[in-house]
């Protein structure tokens, strides 16, 4: 079953500290795997792009990484700021189509 | 900058009582998406559109209809809303080649009293 499964489901952490956002795919066959940033109440906007040959991918002060081996993926934030507060989510197309698995998110707060 | 918009931002509608949401991009994108979002849910995929022709989701009530004038407009109409559909809508878009890079306009919350 196709299935994108984040954690953990949120998150609260103090304004300057880094974390590690966790995304576990089984989505077959795998073509590329993204990170959105949806902020409340707005639309998601893509942050990172991994597909298959790519380990690790940088965005400012995102980075993320992708094991096909594992089929697993982080999002790693440094030096977080109050903005980052905002709900993370994986994405991965299924069969290469226009229908996106979504993962249910991580909802992150960063406090001052 | 080349972009997804989506009007009005916030709608406010009786139950039953029809109402129209309108997504228009500057991206010439060939496929227009709809989505439903309720709250702390993932995105709903309702239907979409490849240039004309249109897809439908196979579990989209028929209250939910959709019109694409032309490859710049997409408005989603409710006929009869009932209070279960309150929701965020969401437009997106992708080029004909990449449809799983899709691009997100910021919603329309959609509130039924």
């Amino acid at each position: 079953k196709n299935q994108v499964e984040q954690s953990p489901q949120s998150l609260i952490i103090l304004e300057g500290k880094n974390c590690t956002l966790q995304c576990n795919y089984t989505v077959s066959p795998f073509s590329n795997l993204r990170w959105y940033k949806q902020d409340t109440g707005r639309g998601p906007v893509s942050l990172t792009i991994m597909t298959f040959s790519e380990n690790t991918k940088s965005n400012g002060r995102y980075t993320a990484t992708l094991d096909a081996d594992t089929k697993q993926s982080s999002l790693h934030i440094t030096a977080s700021q109050l903005s980052d507060s905002a709900s993370y989510i994986c994405v991965a197309p299924m069969d290469s189509s226009y229908k996106l698995i979504f993962g249910s998110g991580t909802r992150l707060l960063v406090r001052p | 900058d080349a972009m997804v918009i989506q009007n009005p931002r916030y709608q406010v509608t009786q139950f039953g009582k029809p109402v129209t949401l309108s997504c228009s991009q500057t991206l010439n994108h060939n496929v227009m998406y709809w989505y439903q979002q309720k709250s702390s849910q993932a995105p709903k995929l309702l239907f979409h559109y490849y240039d004309k022709d249109f897809n439908n989701e196979a579990d989209t009530p028929d209250n939910f209809q959709s019109r694409r004038p032309n490859t710049s407009f997409c408005f989603l109409d409710i006929r009869s809303p009932g209070l279960g559909d309150a929701a965020m809508y969401l437009c997106a878009t992708s080029a004909r080649d990449t449809f799983n890079e899709q691009y997100f306009g910021p919603g329309t919350r959609l509130t039924v009293t």
